[in-house]
């Protein structure tokens, strides 16, 4: 599995783009890249994954770099509630994710 | 879909004492994940089962824990003897196994505190 580096703690106003970077240098071909978040006294809960190409669901968009040494979640639209941990995971089919610890995100009213 | 549910939500505990969790995945997934989180930290990868065959422990879980999935449905992780060093949130997760890629779901978890 792919190390990971995350920053550990991020601020965001409320209302803009907050976009979280997670450098995988050693992410190998065919290992996805997850990103999953933890709002305090819940479990982590699944936002989105990718490969190669740039994803978008309804919770937010993944960029992967061509060479897919890194990648940067995007949350279009910051609310309150995204206040959360988020963890960007280098896997090759998540059958045993491998957390770090992951972007502390604040979002400032 | 009522999500992985686990229970208790709290465990107070002293020293020396067993403890058993509970985990209910959702209902059509055959594989189910155990995992630990301190304070601080991501979580730590315990253990997984697909339907009751358990196929992978990690090194962190000692003699002192045992999880087992009957029936392929829901799960226990029983810890004894239990030390100090064992409080921590314990997750559950559960997933559709198959071939392809996996999103787990994760329960609220247990909060266990060893006195």
């Amino acid at each position: 599995d792919a190390k990971t580096t995350q920053p550990p703690s991020m601020d965001c106003a409320e209302g803009r783009a907050a976009n979280l970077p997670c450098n995988h240098s050693t992410i190998s071909g065919n290992e996805y890249v997850y990103w999953y978040r933890q709002i305090h006294s819940q479990g982590p809960q699944y936002i989105i994954h990718g490969l190669k190409n740039n994803e978008t669901n309804e919770m937010a968009s993944l960029i992967i770099t061509e060479d897919r040494k890194s990648s940067t979640l995007i949350l279009p639209h910051a609310t309150l509630r995204d206040t959360a941990v988020y963890y960007c995971i280098g896997d090759q089919g998540a059958q045993k994710l491998v957390f770090g610890q992951g972007t502390r995100l604040t979002i400032n009213p | 879909d009522t999500g992985v549910s686990q229970n208790p939500r709290h465990k107070i505990t002293k020293r020396g004492q067993n403890v058993t969790f509970r985990c209910d995945p959702i209902s059509e997934h055959n594989r189910l994940y155990w995992y630990r989180q301190t304070l601080g930290q991501g979580p730590e990868f315990l253990t997984y089962f697909q339907n009751e065959a358990q196929l992978e422990k990690s090194r962190l879980l000692s003699d002192r824990f045992s999880a087992e999935r009957p029936k392929g449905s829901f799960s226990t992780l029983e810890i004894q003897r239990t030390e100090q060093g064992d409080s921590a949130m314990y997750l559950c997760a559960s997933s559709l196994g198959g071939r392809g890629l996996e999103k787990l779901f994760f329960g609220s978890g247990t909060q266990l505190s060893v006195l």
